[in-house]
């Protein structure tokens, strides 16, 4: 069983839709817990950063934590052509000794 | 800052070369860490580094990789006798232990070997 389990999509949705990207872990050492998105041939960009469970918004991005289930989720309000990319889920514990990595979701919206 | 630098973007090696890659990590962000990712895959670690210490390497790293990060700033990734297989984008981030400890990174360097 891997460490991080994401469904790699792809996800095809309308222009303004909301999008629900979702990871599992099965790891309970895991404390910080991040999201990525990245373009074709591009380095990965930090979207969000949580540490604990909850909540935290920043503009049209949610990243919600329930430790209790290990499962994660970013969600993406009023959805953009601009956002199509692949998501990444990545998680650490407080070693910061090693990232693991959801294998990514593929998003598509369209115009 | 302009965040993680590294370098080269691209390179095309022939099987059985030797390719090294260079990372510029965030000033002043003392954990460094090296991935490695193929098409349609999550990035899969390789190596990290706290300051000039290498604390943590993969067991799937061959005898043909080696990492250094001397003065605890730049990295360079060397990987030796290259095969088809090692085709892939090698990805570097960084980090602080200080304040917010969210890791960053590069644009990457995608090898392709021949």
């Amino acid at each position: 069983q891997k460490e991080v389990e994401q469904d790699p999509g792809p996800l095809s949705v309308p222009e303004g839709a909301i999008v629900s990207l979702n990871c599992t872990y099965s790891n309970s050492a895991f404390q910080y817990f991040m999201w990525y998105r990245q373009y074709s041939r591009k380095g990965p960009e930090l979207l969000m950063y949580t540490y604990s469970s909850g909540n935290k918004e920043d503009g049209r991005f949610t990243a919600q934590v329930d430790k209790s289930s290990k499962y994660i989720s970013l969600f993406i309000r009023d959805s953009q052509p601009s956002d199509s990319a692949t998501y990444l889920c990545a998680m650490i514990d407080y070693n910061f000794n090693k990232f693991y990595f959801g294998s990514g979701t593929k998003l598509n919206v369209k115009p | 800052d302009t965040g993680v630098s590294q370098d080269p973007r691209h390179k095309i090696t022939k099987r059985g070369q030797n390719v090294t890659f260079r990372c510029d990590p965030i000033s002043e962000h003392n954990r460094l860490y090296w991935y490695r990712q193929t098409l349609g895959q999550g990035p899969e670690f390789l190596t990290y580094f706290q300051n000039e210490a290498q604390l943590e390497k993969s067991r799937l790293l061959s005898d043909r990789f080696s990492a250094e990060r001397p003065k605890g700033s730049f990295s360079t990734l060397e990987i030796q006798r290259t095969e088809q297989g090692d085709s892939a984008m090698y990805l570097c981030a960084s980090s602080s232990d200080q304040g917010e400890t969210e890791a960053f990174f590069g644009q990457g360097t995608r090898l392709t070997v021949v």
